[in-house]
């Protein structure tokens, strides 16, 4: 199985500053790699595939970048409605496993 | 739209086969490309990618538990079902299904709607 590291597991901050989020595969995975978010009680919601692709209707303050093995998910200006567990994803090969999470929280 | 919905028992006991169902609406499992999986959540910890089934029937398992799993899909009822055997208290979670495609061109694949999610409880 390819292993999908986060880092960190969980971070502080505030309304208006720039969050990332890191993502590390166990082996290369090209840009087989999806990010979503998910809030308390609720299911998960794509933001990025394809580790740079923005799904429709999610806002531009949310961005991703890398291949191979090393991936991040970007959010400038964090917004109240942005504190939540972000998980990485990946696709490459059977079982396309998840991250452990990177839970957002309010500073 | 594409709707999403599973359903099953909330509770199981101990050795017993848990089978989810999982009903969609807004498109079609035969339709190349397409495919619905299941992932699951136990309480206050990540997600764990179960299985998925492709419009070519085509199936795919986790490898740690591909011994306990089946998925199967019925296209004129629209449904995918799940079924677990052997369920441990471990099995505890929240069980989603969620429908899978990929980007034009390179098959790329990601999940981009997802059910509400059902909690199965594994108790005596």
């Amino acid at each position: 199985d390819i292993q999908m590291t986060q880092s960190p597991s969980s971070l502080s901050a505030s309304v208006g500053d720039r969050v990332t989020i890191t993502c590390r595969a166990s082996q290369s995975i090209s840009s087989y790699l999806n990010w979503y978010q998910q809030k308390p009680g609720k299911a998960p919601k794509l933001l990025i595939y394809a580790a740079s692709t923005l799904q429709g209707g999610v806002p531009s303050r949310f961005s991703g970048s890398g291949s191979g093995t090393d991936f991040t998910l970007t959010i400038s200006n964090l917004q109240p409605e942005d504190f939540a567990t972000y998980y990485c994803q990946q696709t490459y090969s059977t079982p396309q496993t998840f991250g452990g999470g990177t839970k957002v929280e309010i500073e | 739209q594409i709707t999403l919905k599973e359903s099953g028992p909330t509770l199981v006991k101990p050795t017993q086969t848990l089978t989810l169902t999982c009903t969609f609406s807004g498109f079609s499992l035969s339709t190349s490309g397409v495919g619905v999986g299941w992932i699951r959540q136990p309480p206050g910890k990540a997600l764990e990618w179960l299985a998925l089934i492709y419009w070519d029937d085509d199936k795919r398992y986790s490898p740690s538990l591909k011994s306990r799993l089946t998925i199967t899909k019925d296209t004129s009822k629209n449904q995918v079902v799940l079924t677990m055997t052997n369920m441990d208290p471990v099995d505890t979670a929240t069980y989603y299904c969620a429908h899978a495609t990929h980007d034009y061109g390179n098959y790329r694949y990601y999940f981009d709607y997802w059910g509400q999610g059902t909690l199965v409880t594994v108790s005596s």
